[in-house]
């Protein structure tokens, strides 16, 4: 089973539209949970962290459920410049200081 | 501030050579990172480092090495290129392994 698993899409969604992404993790112990974004052929940026009390940050917001071990990212409002993917990211196995990325899922914003 | 800078943008090397992917940054991060690209596997980790001269593996070290003898410089070692090392080769550097900044990244083939 991978470390953090992600439902590959893409996610066809026309503008305007509300799109959800779920994200599952296996190590119970991770601490610290984030998404990235990915523009093609360019590097992963941050996009926001994910807290336990859930965060919003304009049109996206992101939930953090520990029990049932997965991460949601909302988005209202697509704009086609949210064409991209996604990365569900947690910190690693214990005792390493490390990221463990999920494989993405690809958003496609059409006008 | 230039961020992360990696070089070179592009390589292509035969089976069997030798090569350097060079990394720096210039934001005084202590926590380097080393991450190869493929499709469809997400990114995973080569090499970490927490700081000046202590470097570890990640999930997927195997025939690459690291060092760290300044802050600024992480360079990621080929020992002997194999076609299996084909890929994009992104580095990426953070005060902890909360947010990661990442370089523009490396796409290296392997012939």
């Amino acid at each position: 089973r991978k470390e953090v698993e992600q439902d590959p899409g893409p996610f066809n969604v026309p503008e305007g539209a509300t799109v959800a992404f779920n994200c599952t993790y296996s190590n119970s112990a991770s601490q610290s949970f984030f998404w990235y974004r990915q523009d093609c052929r360019k590097e992963p940026k941050l996009l926001m962290s994910v807290y336990s009390s859930g965060n919003e940050d304009g049109r996206f917001t992101a939930q953090l459920n520990r029990a049932s071990q997965y991460i949601s990212l909302l988005i209202r409002d697509s704009k086609l410049s949210d064409s991209a993917t996604y990365l569900c990211v947690v910190n690693g196995k214990a005792g390493r200081r490390a990221l463990t990325f999920g494989s993405g899922t690809r958003l496609q914003v059409q006008p | 501030n230039a961020g992360v800078t990696q070089t070179p943008k592009f390589q292509v090397l035969k089976t069997g050579q030798s090569m350097t992917l060079q990394c720096a940054q210039d934001m005084n991060h202590e926590y380097m990172s080393w991450y190869r690209q493929d499709p469809g596997m997400g990114l995973r980790l080569i090499h970490y480092s927490v700081g000046a001269g202590i470097t570890d593996q990640g999930e997927v070290p195997n025939g690459y090495n690291v060092s760290r003898s300044t802050t600024e410089d992480f360079p990621l070692r080929l020992l002997s290129a194999a076609p299996s090392q084909t890929s994009v080769y992104f580095c990426a550097s953070g005060r902890g392994t909360e947010t990661q900044y990442f370089g523009p990244g490396t796409r290296l083939l392997v012939l």
